[in-house]
């Protein structure tokens, strides 16, 4: 069964600090993974999507990492902001693009 | 260039009645999925419709329905409303199939059945 697992579940940081966040996938093979923030109440929003062949992407402090032999992706969080509390979700597309499988997303708390 | 929009934004309805929600996709994107978030629950995919024909279907009763008119706006249906159907239900475009293109989501619709 296709499945993404995110860890951890929920995380509290003080805010300048840098965090990084898992994701185990074993949707095989598969076509492209992304990562999306949610703040509460809202849509996600897209942070980055990568391709099977890519190792990793960046988007300003947000940064993915993707090693598709172990099947494992981690997004890295640099010098946390408050606005940076949120959920973040993976999401891993199979490889016709038929199907895309939800991780349950890790909850992101950043304190002051 | 515009998101996507989704209306209405907040709803209530009491149990056994029907609601329908809209979702207008970015302007060129032919593919629209909807999603059911709870609370405490990851999103839950229910369908996704591209150039008007339903291409994929989640595990959801038959009481959900959608579909998707020829300007790409599109509508799902949920009938005999039951308390577990409060949610968010979020609506994103693609350009494409979803699964191989981008997905832009909508502010949702809060749904609360009592």
């Amino acid at each position: 069964k296709n499945q993404v697992e995110q860890s951890p579940q929920s995380l509290i940081i003080l805010e300048g600090k840098n965090c990084t966040l898992q994701c185990n996938y074993t949707v095989s093979p598969f076509s492209n993974l992304r990562w999306y923030k949610q703040d509460t109440g809202r849509g996600p929003v897209s942070l980055t999507i990568m391709t099977f062949s890519e190792n990793t992407k960046s988007n300003g402090r947000y940064t993915a990492t993707l090693d598709a032999d172990t099947k494992q992706s981690s997004l890295h969080i640099t010098a946390s902001q408050l606005s940076d509390s949120a959920s973040y979700i993976c999401v891993v597309s199979d490889e016709y693009g038929n199907k895309l499988v939800f991780g349950a997303g890790t909850i992101l708390r950043v304190k002051s | 260039k515009a998101g996507v929009t989704q209306t209405p934004r907040y709803l209530i309805k009491t149990r056994g009645q029907q609601v329908t929600l809209s979702c207008s996709p970015i302007s060129g994107h032919r593919s629209v999925s909807w999603y059911q978030q709870t609370p405490g629950q990851g999103l839950q995919f229910l369908f996704e419709y591209f150039s008007e024909t339903q291409r994929n279907k989640g595990n959801f009763p038959g009481r959900f329905s959608g579909r998707q008119f020829s300007n790409s706006r599109s509508e799902m249906n949920v009938s005999t409303l039951e308390l577990g159907d409060s949610a968010l239900y979020l609506c994103a475009s693609s350009l494409d199939p979803a699964g191989s293109y981008e997905q832009y989501f909508g502010p949702g619709t809060r749904l609360t059945v009592t």
